[in-house]
C-alpha cells in the first residue's frame, strides 16, 4: 500500500532552516509528482510547490520562490523540503503529498496520498 | 493568481441531512477542481477530482459537479464520519490553491 512517512517536528528560531524528509514506499517513486503543502493553524491549506523525483524538476509558488527548496533521492525513495529564513507565520503542519498524475501522463491532477505531516514551530 | 471562495465556511447539519458546499474560482478553471474532507489531526483526503469524478474508495453519498467558476460538493445522507472540514482545491494552473474550507459540524 502507498505510504508517505515523513520526518518528526520541529522548533526553530527566526532566521534559521528547516529540512522536512518524506519516504515513499508502496509504489515506484519516480512515477508520480509530489507536492508540498502546508497548513497553518486554523487555517486552509497553502501549495508550496511541486517535484518531479524522475526528472528532479521543481515548480515552487510565487510566494515562496528564493527561500524553498525541494530535492529527493531517488536510492532511497525520499522527497526533501526546505526552507529558508524562518518567520513566526511559517509556523504551520508541512505534508508531502503524491499527485495521482505520473510522471509522463497529467490529465487531472490531485493529491490522493499524503505524508501525517510535520509539526514546524518558529520561535525565538 | 486564480483565487477559490467556498462557502459557507461553516454548516450545521444532522444525521441523514442533505449539504451542499459551493466553491467559486475567480476565473474559469474547467474542471480542475478537486474536493478533499480533513478531521481534525489529520491530513486532508481526497474525495472527487476533475470537478465530479469519485476517488477510489470514497462513499456515492458525495458527489461533485460544475465547471468553469462554480462548483458544488453534495453530501446526501449524512453519515457521524463525514462531520469533519472540506476544502476544494484547484490545478488548472499553478499555484494548485485551496479555498479556505467549510467546516461540517453537528
Amino acid at each position: 500500500q502507498v505510504q508517505l512517512v515523513q520526518s518528526g517536528a520541529g522548533v526553530k528560531k527566526p532566521g534559521a532552516s528547516v529540512k522536512v524528509s518524506c519516504k515513499a514506499s508502496g509504489y515506484t517513486f519516480t512515477g508520480h509528482y509530489m507536492h508540498w503543502v502546508r497548513q497553518a493553524p486554523g487555517q486552509g491549506p497553502e501549495w508550496m510547490g511541486w517535484i518531479n523525483p524522475h526528472s528532479g524538476s521543481t515548480k515552487y509558488a510565487e510566494r515562496f520562490q528564493g527561500r524553498v527548496t525541494m530535492t529527493r533521492d531517488t536510492s532511497i525513495s525520499t522527497a526533501y523540503l526546505e526552507l529558508s529564513r524562518l518567520r513566526s507565520d511559517d509556523t504551520a503542519i508541512y505534508y508531502c503529498a503524491r499527485d495521482r498524475c505520473t510522471t509522463t501522463s497529467c490529465a487531472w491532477p490531485a493529491f490522493d496520498f499524503w505524508g501525517q505531516g510535520t509539526l514546524v514551530t518558529v520561535s525565538s | 493568481d486564480i483565487q477559490m471562495t467556498q462557502s459557507p465556511s461553516s454548516l450545521s447539519a444532522s444525521v441523514g441531512d442533505r449539504v451542499t458546499i459551493t466553491c467559486r474560482a475567480s476565473q474559469n478553471i474547467a474542471n480542475y477542481l478537486n474536493w478533499y474532507q480533513q478531521k481534525p489531526g489529520k491530513a486532508p483526503n481526497l474525495l472527487i477530482y476533475a470537478a465530479s469524478s469519485l476517488q477510489s474508495g470514497v462513499p456515492s453519498r458525495f458527489n461533485g459537479s460544475g465547471s468553469g467558476t462554480d462548483f458544488t460538493l453534495t453530501i446526501t445522507s449524512l453519515q457521524p464520519e463525514d462531520f469533519a472540514s472540506y476544502f476544494c482545491q484547484k490545478t488548472y494552473t499553478t499555484p494548485y490553491s485551496f479555498g479556505q474550507g467549510t467546516k461540517l459540524e453537528i
